[in-house]
């Protein structure tokens, strides 16, 4: 069964300091990967995916994120974080066979101001 | 357009009772999921309907989860006899199929389920 590791489950940081949050998936076959975003007391937004292409991909408000099959990975990066940033960010897949989304246990990210 | 809603947005109930939960889909999506988000098991998939198919029941935790979806639209959630582990955020998500695996969901705002 597949499944997705999300390491850093509490992240601070200060304002303007740089992002990078794991993802790590296994499943051996055609995958496509998505970032949510959950922002206090509002409901899950798409902040990117990938389906093909180009493995970087850039989504909303800054945020991108990089597709390593090699490494089965898809780290989401923003070069400065926000005070509105702080979130939970929750790093899914699905896959050929597969319609509905596999959860990482999600990344709480606190900015500091 | 509209987005994804869930009815009702709170709900607490006595443990043993039954509960039904509502999601309206985003008007042409074909596709409509349930979740449920809780502290102890994060984000998991329950089950999912696809146009005229036969829905995807893996995800159900247990034979006291039951969902329709009615006329293609409208899906609600009944959960039998009640149980305090039931207590999670229940969410909704609906897509738009388009051509192999590459749908993308978008989430409603959920309903909080809290069993006494």
């Amino acid at each position: 069964a597949q499944s997705v590791s999300q390491h850093n489950h509490h992240v601070i940081l200060s304002e303007a300091a740089s992002l990078e949050l794991g993802c790590n998936y296994s499943y051996g076959g055609t995958v496509n990967l998505f970032w949510y975003v959950q922002y206090p007391g509002q409901h899950l937004q798409l902040l990117l995916k990938y389906f093909s292409g180009d493995p970087l991909v850039k989504g909303i408000k800054g945020f991108e994120a990089e597709f390593i099959k090699s490494k089965f990975s898809f780290n989401l990066r923003k070069p400065s974080v926000q005070w509105s940033d702080t979130a939970e960010y929750f790093c899914a897949v699905t896959a050929t066979g597969r319609r509905a989304l596999t959860f990482g246990s999600g990344t709480r990210l606190q900015v500091q101001p | 357009g509209a987005g994804v809603s869930q009815s009702p947005s709170n709900k607490v109930t006595e443990k043993g009772k039954d509960v039904e939960l509502r999601c309206d889909p985003i008007s042409g999506h074909t596709a409509l999921y349930w979740y449920r988000q809780s502290l102890g098991q994060g984000l998991e998939f329950l089950i999912y309907f696809q146009g005229n198919s036969a829905p995807d029941k893996s995800g159900l935790p247990s034979d006291r989860f039951s969902a329709e979806r009615t006329g293609g639209s409208v899906s609600t959630l009944t959960i039998q006899r009640t149980q305090q582990e039931d207590s999670a955020v229940y969410l909704c998500a609906s897509s738009f199929l388009a051509g192999g695996y590459t749908d993308t969901q978008y989430f409603g705002p959920g309903t909080r389920l809290t069993v006494l």
